[in-house]
């Protein structure tokens, strides 16, 4: 069955860079589009970007500047990489399954993140 | 950017009585808006894409409307299972966006 997983760090320093993975599985990667939302205290749900199953990529100018999306098909997996972290990027971010007909059909469960020293 | 506005914030209704909630853009965005649930501590769940479909394995009691700037979704009979936050989601134009939420509770 259709299964995503995030795994990251938990706690990360403010200026730091952030990763975290999105294992997938009973699907392919180069079949569906994958993306990125994050849910903070601040600003709740935000649409990150995403990647396409070709291997393109679009960003939410609000990130662009330091967020990159990239994939392993190989591996199943897709990551996330955020620099230049803040307090407020402080929240639950979370990847998503896009079959493009119907939006974000499938989510992981979220993986917390806490930025502080 | 689009603005998405839900109201109410907060809703305590009766089991069984029927709950509409809405989500106003602030432009037009050609029926793609999407409702999700999201339960506490849970990922977020999609139950409505492009104004009226009903997502797989979603019950009937659920449905929207709407076109133009403003969505609703309406529970026709709310059940025990239904406490949630339900947020609308834009995907007319990038970037996409979500409102601020409905909170669901039972009275």
């Amino acid at each position: 069955q259709v299964q995503l997983k995030e795994t990251g760090p938990g706690l990360v320093q403010p200026t730091q860079t952030l990763s975290i993975t999105c294992t997938v599985s009973g699907f392919s990667l180069t079949s569906y589009y994958m993306q990125w939302v994050r849910q903070t205290p601040g600003k709740g749900l935000e649409w990150m970007g995403f990647i396409r199953s070709g291997g393109s990529t679009e960003y939410n100018s609000e990130f662009k500047s330091r967020l990159s999306i990239s994939r392993d098909t190989s591996k199943n997996q897709v990551f996330l990489k955020m620099n230049s972290l803040k307090t407020e990027d402080t929240g639950v971010y979370y990847c998503a399954r896009d079959p493009i007909t119907t939006p974000f059909d499938y989510w992981g469960q979220g993986v917390m993140v806490t930025v502080s020293s | 950017d689009i603005q998405m506005t839900q109201s109410p914030s907060f809703l305590s209704a009766s089991v069984g009585e029927r709950v509409t909630l809405s989500c106003k853009a602030s432009q037009n965005i050609n029926k793609y808006l999407d409702w999700y649930q999201q339960k506490l501590g849970e990922a977020p769940k999609l139950l409505i894409y492009n104004t009226n479909n009903l997502h797989t394995g979603i019950p009937s009691r659920f449905s929207g409307s709407g076109s133009g700037t403003d969505y609703t979704l309406t529970i026709s009979s709310l059940q025990p299972e239904d406490v949630a936050t339900y947020f609308c989601l834009q995907r007319n134009s990038w970037p996409l966006t979500f409102g601020s939420g409905t909170k669901l509770e039972i009275k």
